[in-house]
C-alpha cells in the first residue's frame, strides 16, 4: 500500500498568514493527488484535483503543487473561514490512501 | 444538481450487521464509480472500497476484505455498503462519494451515517 506522510498535524496560524501543508508518498504516484477540507460535522470538500487543479468555486487562495512523491497544498492568506482539517488522497493505486490530516487553526 | 443521500443513524450489537444506502441523484448511478469512506470519531478519513456500478466489480481495502459487500441497486439509482462482524472499533460516520471511473474522489459526497457499535 502507498502510505501518504502528512504534515505537520496540526498548526496555528494569523489570519493573513501563508500556510503550506505537505504530503508525501511512499513510492510515485505521478500527480495523482488531491487535496480536501473538512470542517466539524461536515463531509470533506475537495479543493485540489491532480495534484495542481482547483476546484470550481474553491478560492484561489488555495493551490496544490508537486508530482511524484512530494506534494505540497498552499493557502496563500488564511481566513478566518480555513479553520478546518485538510487530507491529502493518492489515487495512482489501490487501496486509495489518505494522510492522516492536518488541523490548521487561527491564532 | 447532483446529490448522494444517505441512509440514517444506526445503533448495532457486536457481531452484527449493518447495511448503508447512499441514494444518488442528478446523475445515473452507473455512470460513476462508488466510494466508501470511514471516519471514527477525532480520526481522519479511512478509505474503505470502491464499486463500479455498471458492472458491480468491487476493489476493497484488504482492512475490510471478507466482512464488507459493495452492492447496488440501479433501477434506483442507490448504492450500498455492508460490513458485517460489527465490533466497537467500526463505530464511525459512514461516507459515501462519487469518483469517475478508475480515478479520484469527486467533489460530490453524502452527508455521512453514524453508526454506533455498542453492547
Amino acid at each position: 500500500d502507498i502510505q501518504m506522510t502528512q504534515s505537520p498535524s496540526s498548526l496555528s496560524a494569523f489570519v493573513g498568514d501563508r500556510v503550506t501543508i505537505t504530503c508525501r508518498a511512499s513510492q510515485g504516484v505521478e500527480n495523482k493527488v488531491g487535496w480536501f477540507q473538512q470542517k466539524p460535522g461536515e463531509a470533506p470538500k475537495r479543493l485540489i484535483y491532480v495534484a495542481s487543479n482547483l476546484q470550481s468555486g474553491v478560492p484561489s487562495r488555495f493551490s496544490g503543487s508537486g508530482s511524484g512523491t512530494e506534494f505540497t497544498l498552499t493557502i496563500s492568506s488564511l481566513q478566518p473561514e480555513d479553520s478546518a482539517s485538510y487530507y491529502c488522497l493518492q489515487h495512482s493505486s489501490f487501496p486509495r490512501t489518505f494522510g492522516q490530516g492536518t488541523k490548521v487553526e487561527i491564532k | 444538481q447532483v446529490q448522494l443521500v444517505q441512509s440514517g443513524a444506526e445503533v448495532k450489537k457486536p457481531g452484527a450487521s449493518v447495511k448503508v444506502s447512499c441514494k444518488a441523484s442528478g446523475y445515473t448511478l452507473s455512470n460513476y464509480d462508488i466510494h466508501w469512506v470511514r471516519q471514527a470519531t477525532g480520526q481522519g478519513l479511512e478509505w474503505m472500497g470502491v464499486m463500479n456500478p455498471s458492472s458491480g466489480d468491487t476493489v476493497y481495502a484488504q482492512k475490510f476484505q471478507g466482512r464488507v459487500s459493495m452492492t447496488r441497486d440501479t433501477s434506483i439509482n442507490t448504492a450500498y455498503m455492508e460490513l458485517n462482524s460489527l465490533r466497537s472499533e467500526d463505530t464511525a460516520i459512514y461516507f459515501c462519494a462519487r469518483g469517475p471511473r478508475g480515478w479520484d474522489i469527486e467533489e460530490y459526497w453524502g452527508q455521512g451515517t453514524l453508526v454506533t457499535v455498542s453492547s
